[in-house]
């Protein structure tokens, strides 16, 4: 079983969509949890922490589900600039990186 | 002034060539890394240096050799690479003492061996 878990898309959405990406962890002892944007041939980005309360950030929101070692990222009204590959990140002392969603936010 | 910065952006080389990957973080963080992405893989851990003491990968190679002269400079050296090592080069830093303390990433060297 993968470290880190997500599901690779592509997502094809219109502007305005909302949508939701997950990724699965297999370490419970996982500490600290991220998301980062990736655009094509750049490095990868801190786009949000994901903290245990759950936590929004404009039109984003990270939640983490301890017990079912998940945490998910909402994108509400979806932008063009939206589109890109998010990368699930866990850390149990080492950072763990999920091999990303492909988002594609079309017109 | 960037908070991670990497040479070159892109680097060609045989297989026989020996050079050199650097990077220079700008953000007072006491951990450097590199990591290695290949197409459609996740992003490898390749090596650490945290709190001045390195950490190893023992699946890197030895014709990869990172040097940290202290906790600012991180340097990959490379030599007799194989067309299987073409990827994209990052380097990250981040302060290891603070929790929840996520990577701050360089913009990364693509490296084409030929």
């Amino acid at each position: 079983r993968k470290e880190v878990e997500q599901d690779p898309g592509p997502f094809n959405v219109p502007e305005g969509a909302t949508v939701a990406f997950n990724c699965t962890y297999s370490n419970s002892a996982s500490q600290s949890f991220f998301w980062y944007r990736q655009d094509c041939r750049k490095e990868p980005k801190l786009l949000m922490s994901v903290y245990s309360s759950g936590n929004e950030d404009g039109r984003f929101t990270a939640q983490l589900n301890r017990a079912s070692q998940y945490i998910s990222l909402l994108i509400r009204d979806s932008k063009l600039s939206d589109s890109a590959t998010y990368l699930c990140v866990v850390s149990e002392g080492d950072m763990r990186f999920g091999a990303g969603t492909r988002l594609t936010v079309k017109p | 002034e960037t908070g991670v910065t990497q040479t070159p952006r892109h680097l060609v080389m045989g297989m026989t060539n020996k050079k050199s990957l650097k990077c220079e973080q700008h953000l007072g963080h006491n951990a450097m890394y590199w990591y290695k992405q290949s197409a459609k893989k996740p992003l490898e851990l390749m090596f650490v240096y945290s709190l001045e003491e390195r950490v190893e990968n023992n699946s890197v190679p030895s014709r990869f050799s990172p040097e940290c002269p202290n906790s600012s400079h991180l340097f990959l050296h490379l030599h007799t690479l194989q067309p299987e090592d073409s990827a994209l080069y990052l380097c990250a830093s981040s302060q290891v003492s603070t929790e929840n303390s996520p990577l701050h990433f360089g913009n990364g060297t693509r490296l084409t061996v030929t």
